[in-house]
């Protein structure tokens, strides 16, 4: 089946600090990759996506690398912010069909 | 840009009452997903609808049902509702689409519901 594991948070970072989240899938076929951030009382934001091995996502400063060989997905950053405060999910998708959710990160950036 | 739309935003209903989720896809978007997030979990699949068709099916209770409309909007019907049915309801939308699946599902804000 398929499957998505995330490190266990809270992650509590200082401003302009290096992030990373680690996330690890296990999944038939080739599935796409995604990463969403969800922010205090809202909604999921798609942050960014990979569709197939090797490919980079990336948007506002957040990259990650679709691994084929280590079947990881990991979330960096190299400078946070306060405003990146939040829950991130990593998660999958068998192209077009459903999303498959890890458990969650939450990010908590101090000034 | 248009984005995917849910009504209401918040719901208080008491135990055994009935709630009706709405969903408004991004316009021309076929395909709707619906998840539950319970409180500091994951969002999990519940049902999803291809032009009015059911399309797959996650762990929904039989309490609830849903349906898409052929307009594309889709409800969330929930019955005999559980405290533990207390969650946030997000709904999500595709467009599938004659040329196959585009991969990114888009989120409404979701439908917070609280079951007293």
């Amino acid at each position: 089946g398929n499957s998505v594991t995330q490190m266990e948070g809270p992650v509590t970072l200082s401003e302009e600090a290096f992030l990373t989240i680690n996330c690890t899938y296990t999944a038939t076929g080739y599935p796409s990759l995604f990463w969403y951030v969800q922010y205090p009382g809202e909604g999921l934001q798609l942050l960014l996506k990979a569709t197939k091995a090797d490919d980079k996502g990336s948007n506002k400063g957040f990259e990650a690398t679709y691994r084929k060989e280590t079947t990881s997905f990991h979330l960096e950053k190299g400078s946070v912010q306060v405003s990146d405060s939040a829950v991130y999910f990593c998660a999958l998708s068998p192209y077009g069909n459903k999303l498959v959710f890890g458990a969650g990160t939450i990010l908590r950036v101090k000034s | 840009a248009a984005g995917v739309i849910q009504s209401p935003r918040h719901l208080i209903k008491e135990k055994r009452e009935t709630a009706t989720l709405k969903c408004y896809p991004i316009p021309r978007h076929d395909t709707v997903y619906w998840y539950q997030q319970g409180p500091g979990q994951d969002p999990q699949f519940l049902i999803s609808f291809y032009e009015k068709m059911q399309s797959d099916k996650g762990s929904i209770p039989d309490r609830f049902s849903a349906q898409q409309f052929s307009d594309y909007h889709s409800e969330l019907n929930m019955s005999s509702l559980e405290l533990g049915d207390s969650a946030l309801y997000f709904c999500a939308s595709i467009l599938r689409g004659l040329a196959g699946p585009t991969d990114t599902q888009y989120f409404g804000p979701g439908t917070r519901l609280t079951v007293l």
